[in-house]
């Protein structure tokens, strides 16, 4: 089983749509969290950092789940720029700071 | 103020040579980062510097890698001899303080080919 699970869509949807990907972590040690995103043969960049208490930056909002091992990236009124591949990102706890990654959510943003 | 840096962009070699991959890390951060990508496959964790040492290279495929990182700034991924399962995207990252959360910075990577 993959450490950290999304489905690779892609997800198609008009301008102005709302659209939520979801991702699974396996390991209940992982300490944190984050979605990045990646444009196309660009690198990662980060999204936003995901809380226990959900946040919110603009039209995106991230929420975590603990007891469900659950991290979740709404969009809200979707615009062409936010095609790109979003990468769920897991930290565990083990003192190092590697970034254990999901094969990512791949979105397209029609007109 | 100047990101991780690549280089080469791309390299195209053959089964059996010889590639060394370069990485300049933000200026002042301490911690340096290598992951992979594979066609097909999740972005994975290769190793981490902390200044000079390795902190963590639990991710290293095989010793056909060889990563370093002498006087704690740019850091150097060799791999020898290549094979074709090594073809892929080196990314490089860098962080400050390499604290529970903190960003890391990607460089735009390295487009390796074996072919």
């Amino acid at each position: 089983r993959k450490e950290v699970e999304q489905d690779p869509g892609p997800f198609n949807v008009p301008e102005g749509a709302t659209v939520a990907f979801n991702c699974t972590y396996s390991n209940s040690a992982s300490q944190s969290f984050f979605w990045y995103r990646q444009d196309c043969r660009k690198e990662p960049k980060l999204l936003m950092s995901v809380y226990s208490s959900g946040n919110e930056d603009g039209r995106f909002t991230a929420q975590l789940n603990r007891a469900s091992q659950y991290i979740s990236l709404l969009i809200r009124d979707s615009k062409l720029s936010d095609s790109a591949t979003y990468l769920c990102v897991v930290v565990m706890n083990t003192g190092f700071q590697k970034l254990v990654f999901g094969t990512g959510t791949r979105l397209l943003v029609s007109p | 103020e100047a990101g991780v840096t690549q280089f080469p962009s791309h390299s195209v070699i053959e089964k059996g040579q010889t590639v060394t991959l370069r990485c300049d890390p933000i200026s002042g951060h301490d911690n340096l980062y290598w992951y992979r990508r594979v066609m097909g496959k999740e972005i994975k964790f290769l190793l981490h510097f902390v200044k000079e040492s390795k902190q963590d290279e639990s991710g290293m495929p095989n010793n056909r890698f060889l990563a370093e990182r002498t006087g704690g700034t740019y850091s150097t991924l060799k791999v020898q001899p290549a094979e074709l399962e090594d073809s892929g995207v080196y990314f490089c990252a860098s962080s400050l303080t390499g604290g529970a959360g903190e960003t890391q910075y990607f460089g735009p990577g390295t487009r390796l080919l074996v072919l």
